[in-house]
């Protein structure tokens, strides 16, 4: 069965500062995909970064970045220049290739940007 | 496009009484899912679909029941409403894929209230 696990359920950051949010997860298959969704106060997810499992190369988008480490089974995620917009939940995901899974999510982290 | 819209937004509910959400997408998708969000435990997959006429359970199914019936609709029922059922309730869809990435396209969620 596959899970994950996000250790962090709140997070304090400075403004322009990067901070990392921790994910780690838990499967067999080899083939995986991993996703970070970001949840503002209004309430709706947006999508920011998606790592594949033989992705040789770490993600990047923008200011968010994957620091994906296999061997580890982690998939934190980065976010370099923090902004006050930033300030929101965010959720580690996974999908296993093996039976065709939908997304399993973390338990999220609260991440309040401070000016 | 509208993108994924759920169908109310907003729902209080008394213990006993039945309700239907809807979730309707235009995007042409043959996935859709069903998630609850309670505090502190992320998003929990309830029901899922992976085309019209099909259904599958999640991994907190019960007190709940799903149809697909067209494509672009996917109904999630609640028989007899209990407090336990308060929660938001978050709909999702995508395409098939025989690979990792899968992106999940979210509603804005529907915050329902059982008294």
């Amino acid at each position: 069965a596959q899970k994950i696990t996000q250790t962090q359920p709140g997070m304090f950051v400075q403004e322009k500062e990067a901070v990392t949010l921790d994910c780690t997860y838990d499967t067999s298959d080899p083939s995986y995909g991993l996703f970070w969704y970001k949840q503002p106060s209004s309430g709706e997810m947006i999508f920011l970064i998606y790592q594949g499992s033989y992705d040789q190369q770490n993600a990047t988008e923008g200011r968010y970045s994957l620091n994906f480490q296999k061997a580890r089974k982690s998939a934190n995620l980065v976010i370099s220049a923090s902004q006050l917009g930033d300030s929101a939940m965010y959720f580690c995901a996974m999908r296993e290739l093996r039976g065709n899974t939908p997304l399993v999510f973390g338990k999220g982290t609260r991440l309040s940007v401070i000016a | 496009n509208a993108g994924v819209t759920q169908t109310p937004k907003f729902r209080v509910l008394k213990t006993g009484q039945s309700m239907t959400l809807l979730c309707a997408q235009d995007m042409n998708h043959e996935y859709m899912y069903w998630y609850r969000q309670d505090p502190g435990m992320g998003l929990r997959l309830i029901h899922y679909s992976v085309g019209e006429g099909t259904t599958a359970k999640g991994e907190v199914p019960d007190g709940y029941n799903v149809s697909r019936l067209k494509k672009q609709n996917f109904l999630l029922g609640l028989e007899s409403a209990a407090p336990s059922q308060t929660s938001v309730y978050f709909c999702a869809s995508s395409y098939p894929t025989s690979l990792p990435y899968n992106e999940q396209f979210f509603g804005p969620g529907t915050r329902l209230t059982v008294l």
